[in-house]
């Protein structure tokens, strides 16, 4: 069985650049969802995609915005990057977006992504 | 979600047992108590999960209070490789969607 997987490890960016970051979900995981990890910080969560639509959202700007694919991978996207976007950025999966099924999230190794 | 508080930090040494506190005061009685690690710069890792009952897995234990209060992760025997910062979650049992609210966590730093 295969965990979640993030590409890529890390990333530079320049200030108003945008960004794609991909995430493979673990086998038979339906359910994405993504948090963005400051320095020192806990994980802070941005959005859960459930059979690829947006399930719920954080406080976080519309300039973050995300996929779900057929086979449940997905992606975050960053538009319009800004210095304080440089972060870690998690993606977990779980079987369900909700109950039992749903409640533990198994998260990626993340991707570093750095903005100058 | 309610919300936890847990010590900044924590020391122990190898091969004894870690027991690391979390205080949710204002938990209710649909919410789960989750325990995740975060070795440095990899991503959080499951430890256990529970509601009421204590709960024991290849990972650590978890005892909760009969108040369902506050909890306590223990790792029986404590290695090198358990040095991590560990956060103590709570989450509703039938939340509607997946968002864990991470605090700062304990900082558990084991010594040979």
């Amino acid at each position: 069985e295969t965990g979640v997987t993030q590409s890529p490890t890390h990333l530079i960016k320049t200030r108003g650049q945008q960004v794609t970051l991909r995430c493979s979900s673990q086998s038979g995981h339906n359910t994405v969802s993504w948090y963005q990890q400051a320095l020192g910080q806990g994980p802070q969560f941005i959005f859960q995609y459930y059979r690829e639509e947006e399930n719920g959202r954080g406080n976080f700007p519309p300039r973050f915005s995300g996929l779900q694919f057929p086979n449940y991978s997905s992606e975050l996207n960053v538009n319009a990057l800004e210095l304080d976007d440089s972060a870690l950025y998690l993606c977990a999966s779980s079987l369900e977006a909700t109950g039992p099924r749903g409640a533990t999230q198994y998260f990626g190794p993340g991707t570093r992504l750095t903005v100058l | 979600d309610a919300k936890t508080t847990q010590p900044t930090s924590m020391d122990c040494a190898e091969g004894r047992a870690a027991n690391l506190p979390c205080n949710h005061s204002t938990i209710s009685g649909n919410e789960y108590v989750y325990w995740y690690r975060q070795i440095h710069s990899q991503g959080p890792q499951y430890i256990i999960h529970g509601l009421k009952n204590n709960e024991t897995n290849e990972m650590a234990s978890l005892i909760i209070t009969e108040d369902r209060k506050s909890s306590t992760l223990i790792l029986p025997h404590a290695t090198l490789r358990d040095t991590a910062v560990y956060y103590c979650i709570v989450r509703e049992k039938t939340d509607s969607w997946g968002k864990f609210q991470f605090g700062a966590g304990t900082q558990v730093v084991v010594t040979p």
